[in-house]
């Protein structure tokens, strides 16, 4: 079946413009991930979601930083005022978490450049 | 101390050897253990899950788990140049499906 998918595939910025980065998880899945990697670096949890609820948004670097799911399926991470820093590729997961299963897929990722 | 650890390496290995590579977590409650390959420029794959003490095959891999210890490791046999890779290490916390990962360890399997 279809994987996690992501868009744009590669989004390039001006510095202090909005962005929004668009995941689609596995149909079914219901729990739905964010993370950042910066170049050379490991992953960085921003936050995830159980259905439409966020349990866990303490990733989120700033209160520039924003993320809402609808209908229990896609969900859409907005960055407000990009900064350079904010360069990075943006990963999302999805992961079925029922009973005994709780193995997590990713997408291809967004790549970020803040200009 | 982190809360995954995982030796960044590179760990170098020829071809056909077996490669080792380990993590050790901090959350004496943590419940579910999995391993992702990592291809430079690509996302993380999932190789490996595993939930309860003792060993468990997949193919080439092995994935080992030991609570009391803390540590989870991966075997790869007959490790091949397309192995080379980061391998990274992922648990999840007691009480949350919240993932915490290691920062990978970088494999190179030498020809």
């Amino acid at each position: 079946g279809a994987g996690v998918s992501q868009s744009p595939s590669n989004k390039v910025t001006e510095k202090g413009k909005d962005v929004e980065l668009r995941c689609d998880p596995i149909s079914g899945h219901t729990a739905l991930y964010w993370y950042r990697q910066s170049l050379g670096q490991g992953l960085e949890f921003l936050i995830y979601f159980q259905g439409n609820s966020a349990p866990d948004k303490s990733g989120l670097p700033s209160d520039r930083f924003s993320a809402e799911r609808t209908g229990g399926s896609v969900s859409t991470l907005t960055i407000q005022r990009t900064q350079q820093e904010d360069s990075a590729v943006y990963l999302c997961a999805s992961s079925l978490v029922t009973s005994g299963d709780y193995e997590q897929y990713f997408g291809p990722g967004t790549r970020l450049t803040v200009t | 101390q982190k809360e995954v650890e995982q030796n960044s390496g590179p760990l170098s290995v020829p071809e056909g050897a077996i490669a080792s590579l380990n993590c050790t977590y901090s959350d004496r409650g943590s419940q579910s253990f999995f391993w992702y390959r990592q291809y430079s420029g690509k996302s993380p794959e999932l190789i490996m899950s595993i939930y309860s003490n003792g060993d468990k095959e997949d193919g080439r891999f092995t994935a080992q788990l030991n609570k009391a210890s803390q540590y989870v490791s991966l075997l790869i046999r007959d490790s091949q140049p397309s192995d080379s890779a980061t391998y990274l290490c992922a648990v999840t916390r007691t009480g949350t499906y919240k993932y915490i990962f290691g920062t990978g360890t970088r494999l190179k399997v030498l020809a």
